[in-house]
């Protein structure tokens, strides 16, 4: 069955230095997302990326985020300056469409800022 | 705006006896309303889904849920816990031309032998 695959796994960083967090979403899926859950917060949306363009961010999202599919395969999400805050538990989705249709989760990037 | 409330973040049952996960959600739209379950180091799987077709919901592994708009409720039951249940159970909230989905904050369920 066709997964989402993240890597990652895990990735130690020292504040204010720039990480990329990698995703390879499902072949014919043709929305993208990334997610973030702080340690004993809930899942909160980042953004969604469809037709090579956000199509929704969140207020979390800023200048300090961007997000890019650089090939026909990857969707990465870069995180310009860390900062302590930023660590977290960082997912990547994909999905056919949107409203109804499923987002499949990959395993997750567990992000540390030092 | 979207959001919803899991009652409870930890619920211990016994193997055997019913698991109940409660889910409230507040839209100003036609929700559509998910479940997720989360086993250790993985991703977020589907468990189940309303899509307004029908308010009983069946989902994987013996999961249902019963959409209740007169109570904004999306409750996760199963009638008889196997201690492979023993996960993290997210619900969440999507609709009204948004893409995102809203989570809950998750309730982890402990299976006793």
């Amino acid at each position: 069955e066709p997964e989402v695959t993240q890597t990652p796994s895990h990735q130690v960083t020292q504040m204010g230095q720039e990480v990329i967090l990698r995703c390879v979403p499902i072949s014919n899926h043709l929305y993208f997302y990334w997610y973030r859950q702080i340690l004993g917060q809930k899942v909160e949306f980042l953004v969604s990326f469809y037709n090579n363009e956000i199509s929704e961010k969140s207020e979390i999202f800023d200048d300090q985020f961007s997000v890019e599919r650089p090939d026909g395969s990857n969707f990465t999400l870069k995180i310009r300056s860390t900062k302590l805050e930023d660590s977290a538990m960082y997912f990547c989705a994909s999905s056919v469409g949107t409203g109804v249709e499923t987002q499949y989760f990959g395993p997750g990037t567990r992000l540390l800022v030092l | 705006a979207q959001s919803v409330t899991q009652l409870g973040s930890h619920v211990s049952v016994s193997e055997g006896a019913l698991v109940l996960l409660r889910c409230n959600y507040s839209s100003s739209v036609p929700p559509y309303l998910f479940w997720y379950v989360q086993y250790p180091n993985q991703g977020l799987q589907l468990l189940l889904k309303y899509t307004s077709a029908a308010t009983l919901v069946k989902g994987i592994n013996g999961f249902e849920a019963e959409f209740k708009k007169s109570e904004t409720s999306f409750h996760l039951t199963k009638p008889s816990a196997h201690m492979s249940d023993a996960a993290e159970y997210f619900c969440a909230v999507s609709g009204g031309g948004s893409e995102k989905l809203v989570f809950g904050k998750g309730t982890k369920l402990t299976v006793n032998p």
